[in-house]
């Protein structure tokens, strides 16, 4: 069965510094992996996405992800955190093996950005 | 400007009534989705379309119901049979590129509903 785990539901790191989200999957076939992000009262946002390319995936906003196989991880890091990071964001599994690539998400990870 | 429309932003609903919340794209992609997102948890599948005139039940169906009668338009009726409706509702959508294989799903700004 495909699943999603983010090791942490809160972050709290200051303004500049760098940011780690994890996230570890489990998936029955070669999977497709995304982060998404949320503000407030807003819809999702796609930051990234992995679909069997290069494992070093880079995104928007100064975002990047490691898919690393070997560890079913798909980590989500940004060299130096902007206030306007603070949001939510969701690690996201979709399986090419499934009848339909239905999405299975992450519970999300808040993140919160001191100055 | 292409996207993902949702209407209406916010949502009041008295208990025993029946609410429609609309859910438009100009993507012309295939396929499309309704979750439902509650505090501290990942979004639940409710249902989702891959094409039109035909849908499939998700996670959490119950109480819920959908149509598909054009490709751009999805929307969901939270019906009284669900007891716990207050939740933020997100709608997606996502183009097909080969026989059920589907791109990353975009979403639209989302639905707050509360049942008074």
């Amino acid at each position: 069965a495909q699943s999603v785990t983010q090791l942490d539901s809160h972050v709290s790191v200051s303004e500049g510094t760098p940011v780690l989200l994890r996230c570890n999957y489990s998936s029955s076939y070669s999977p497709s992996l995304f982060w998404y992000v949320q503000h407030p009262n807003k819809g999702l946002q796609l930051l990234l996405k992995y679909t069997s390319a290069a494992t070093l995936v880079k995104g928007i906003n100064g975002f990047e992800a490691e898919f690393k196989k070997s560890e079913t991880s798909f980590h989500l890091t940004k060299p130096s955190a902007h206030m306007s990071d603070a949001a939510e964001y969701f690690c996201v599994v979709s399986d090419r093996g499934d009848n339909f690539n239905k999405f299975y998400f992450g519970s999300g990870t808040k993140l919160n950005v001191k100055p | 400007d292409g996207g993902i429309t949702q209407s209406p932003k916010y949502l009041f609903r008295k208990e025993g009534q029946n609410v429609t919340l609309s859910c438009e794209q100009n993507l012309n992609h295939d396929a499309m989705y309704w979750y439902r997102q509650d505090p501290g948890q990942g979004l639940r599948l409710i249902y989702y379309s891959q094409i039109v005139n035909d849908f499939q039940k998700g996670d959490i169906a119950e109480g819920y119901s959908v149509s598909r009668e054009k490709k751009e338009s999805f929307p969901l009726t939270v019906t009284s049979a669900q007891k716990n409706p207050t939740a933020f509702y997100l709608c997606a959508s996502s183009k097909r590129t080969g026989i059920k294989v589907y791109n990353e799903q975009f979403f639209g700004p989302g639905t707050r509903l509360t049942v008074l």
